[in-house]
């Protein structure tokens, strides 16, 4: 099976602040990396697919790059509304969530 | 609009079975897979399988392979999920998810709770 490491777990950052999440795939998933924001309570929400690809409807400051092993999530202005946990997802072979990044409010 | 609306909580004991639905409309059914995905209460999400829901064909995590079982009935759009002989382990909230592309979910179902407790 694929692996998925996000980094970090968790991380506090204010409103404004630019944010980077990692996901590391422990083979080449090509461009097959997808990311999902979750409230508490709530089903996840795509935000990214494609490694690169903005889901409609989500804000532009949402943005991710990457392909074969490594991909970033950046959110490039926090916003209170963001503050929520952010799986990576790989499709390249079945699926595999990374463990999530938890983002809180410093 | 697109919908999955899935069946209500349940509680059930060690080694009992649960079937969860999943309810579609507002789309063509047969058009699109439908995967399960589960989250354990402060944990991550686990992908548990997925299902032509044109042709029934399935796959499933190799982890639970024999305990979970996925069908649908087309004449009321709606998917299930099957999980069989189960563990403490297995106490989640257990989400359907519209797969649009491959690997992309463009809609999820509200998640069902299950509790497994003697």
């Amino acid at each position: 099976d694929i692996q998925m490491t996000q980094s970090p777990s968790s991380l506090s950052a204010s409103v404004g602040d630019r944010v980077t999440i990692t996901c590391r795939a422990s083979q080449s998933i090509g461009n097959y990396l997808n990311w999902y924001q979750q409230e508490p309570g709530k089903a996840p929400k795509l935000l990214i697919y494609g490694a690169s690809s903005l889901q409609s409807g989500v804000p532009s400051r949402f943005s991710g790059s990457g392909s074969g092993t490594d991909f970033t999530l950046t959110l490039s202005s926090l916003q209170p509304e963001d503050f929520a946990t952010y799986y990576c997802q790989q499709s390249y072979s079945t699926w595999t969530f990374g463990q999530g990044t938890r983002v809180e409010i410093k | 609009q697109v919908q999955l609306v899935q069946s209500g909580s349940e509680v059930k004991k060690p080694g009992a079975s649960v079937k969860v639905s999943c309810k579609a409309s507002g789309y063509s059914f047969t058009s699109y897979d439908i995967n399960w995905v589960r989250q354990a209460t402060g944990q991550g999400l686990e992908w548990m399988g997925w299902m032509n829901a044109n042709n029934g064909n399935t796959g499933y995590a190799q982890k639970l392979q024999g305990r979970v079982t996925m069908t649908r009935d087309t004449s009321i759009s709606t998917a299930y999920m099957e999980l069989s002989s189960l563990r403490s382990e297995d106490t989640a909230v257990y989400y359907c998810a519209r797969e649009v592309v491959t690997g992309r979910v463009d809609y999820w179902g509200q998640g069902t709770l299950v509790t497994v407790s003697s």
